[in-house]
């Protein structure tokens, strides 16, 4: 069985300040995986997805996040917060199929000015 | 516009009442999906639909049903609404390409608060 686990509920940085998502997954098969935002009363937008190329993966807005298959991980980070970056942020696990993905339970991103 | 349209975004019914969210796509998808957003507990799929005949329940269908009534339209009902169902839904679409791996487009939501 698929799981995902984000390490944090929230995460506060201040502006201009690195920013790190934690996110530990579990599969059976070769997963693909994604990190997707939310900001506040908006839908969801895929910011960046790995399926088994490169495995330091750059999406929109300046996030990054790294597949680390010893350690079950897949990362998001940016190198300097701003305070538009302020939103809830989901990893997601897919195995490949059409319908089955697997959230997180969200990480909520604070931004301190 | 959005490609993804949601109505109603926001909905404040009582128990017991029939309630339909509706969802409409310009983005030529064929699959169209429901999933309810609860908080500390990520999204979860009540529906989905890969065609106009094709209809599959998700991890959480009881006390939810839906229509697809053509390619770009894909409502959900609650046909009796009880409080545990107060929740932000969301309707989401993929063609057969981003849906394999896991791109799906989203509408804004629709909050439900069933009183």
């Amino acid at each position: 069985a698929q799981s995902v686990t984000q390490l944090d509920s929230h995460v506060s940085v201040s502006e201009g300040t690195p920013v790190l998502l934690r996110c530990n997954y579990s599969s059976s098969y070769s997963p693909s995986l994604f990190w997707y935002v939310q900001h506040p009363n908006k839908g969801l937008q895929l910011l960046l997805k790995y399926t088994s190329a490169a495995t330091l993966v750059k999406g929109i807005n300046g996030f990054e996040a790294e597949f680390k298959k010893s350690e079950t991980s897949f990362h998001l980070t940016k190198p300097s917060a701003h305070m538009s970056d302020a939103a809830e942020y989901f990893c997601v696990v897919s195995d490949g199929s059409n319908y089955q993905l697997i959230w997180g339970a969200g990480t909520k991103l604070i931004i301190k000015p | 516009d959005a490609d993804v349209t949601q109505t109603p975004r926001n909905r404040i019914t009582k128990t017991g009442k029939r309630i339909m969210l509706e969802c409409s796509q310009t983005k030529g998808h064929d699959r169209m999906y429901w999933y309810r957003q609860d908080p500390g507990l990520g999204l979860r799929l009540i529906y989905y639909s890969f065609d106009v005949k094709d209809i599959n329940k998700g991890e959480i269908s009881d006390g939810y049903s839906v229509s697809r009534q053509a390619q770009a339209k894909f409502s959900l009902s609650l046909e009796s609404a009880i409080p545990n169902q107060t929740a932000l839904y969301f309707c989401a679409t993929s063609d057969y390409w981003t849906g394999r791996t896991g791109e799906l487009f989203f509408g804004e939501g629709s909050r439900l608060t069933v009183l």
